[in-house]
């Protein structure tokens, strides 16, 4: 099973919408990514946390990562079509590796 | 900006040929990744290295190796593909130590037929 789930798998959402994406971790996080990957391409780093408690935003997308720090959120205010594609989470392991969630797929309908 | 090039977009091979997939990046970076990317089952790891000739497996190793000679390129061999082994490749590289941000190539779309 995987270490990080990410909820939900896919989300479909009218143009202008907020909406959030979830990503559950089995142990605690010491570093915790979000990237976005446009379909069919490589990813892109969005933001890193690392400290229970905080929050990072960048444009119209915050995330946050929880206080027992095993739980992050990424929240899309306002979105647009722009936004669409998919997001994961990943994290830090013990190298400089790192394991992603399956990701979630979002779709924003103009 | 950083780079991260793949030597094919699209490849089409056999069952049982030898495959070559490789990544170059730009950057200096110390680490190399090379992960597939599955529908439902995200990205997985399958080697990564922090320095050349050093190599550590992921998670899903078997079936493939890897060879890094030079720092600013990391090849993903497939001995003897299978059709288990169509799937996207991705690669990345990041710094070593501090924050592991990943930089992604543009990813090699793989089927083995």
């Amino acid at each position: 099973s995987q270490e990080l789930e990410q909820s939900p798998q896919s989300l479909i959402v009218q143009e202008g919408k907020n909406l959030t994406i979830n990503c559950t971790s089995s142990k605690t996080l010491y570093g915790l990514y979000w990237y976005k990957q446009k379909y069919g391409e490589g990813l892109i780093f969005l933001m890193m946390l690392q400290k229970g408690g905080e929050e990072k935003s960048h444009e119209k997308i915050t995330a946050k990562l929880d206080e027992k720090k095993q739980q992050s959120s990424l929240h899309i205010t306002a979105s647009q079509p722009s936004h669409a594609g998919i997001y994961l989470c990943g994290a830090d392991k013990e190298f400089d590796d790192m394991r992603f969630g399956a990701g979630t797929r979002l779709t924003v309908k103009p | 900006d950083v780079k991260v090039t793949q030597s094919s977009r699209y490849l089409v091979k056999r069952t049982g040929e030898k495959v070559f997939l490789e990544c170059v990046q730009d950057m200096d970076h110390e680490n190399m990744f090379w992960y597939r990317q599955d529908p439902g089952l995200g990205l997985r790891l399958i080697y990564f290295s922090y320095d050349v000739k050093m190599k550590e497996k992921g998670d899903i190793p078997e079936g493939y190796s890897v060879s890094r000679e030079k720092k600013e390129r990391f090849s993903l061999i497939l001995e003897s593909a299978s059709t288990n082994q169509t799937s996207m490749y991705l690669c990345a590289s990041s710094f070593w130590g501090g924050v592991n941000e990943q930089y992604f190539g543009p990813g090699t779309r793989l089927t083995v037929t």
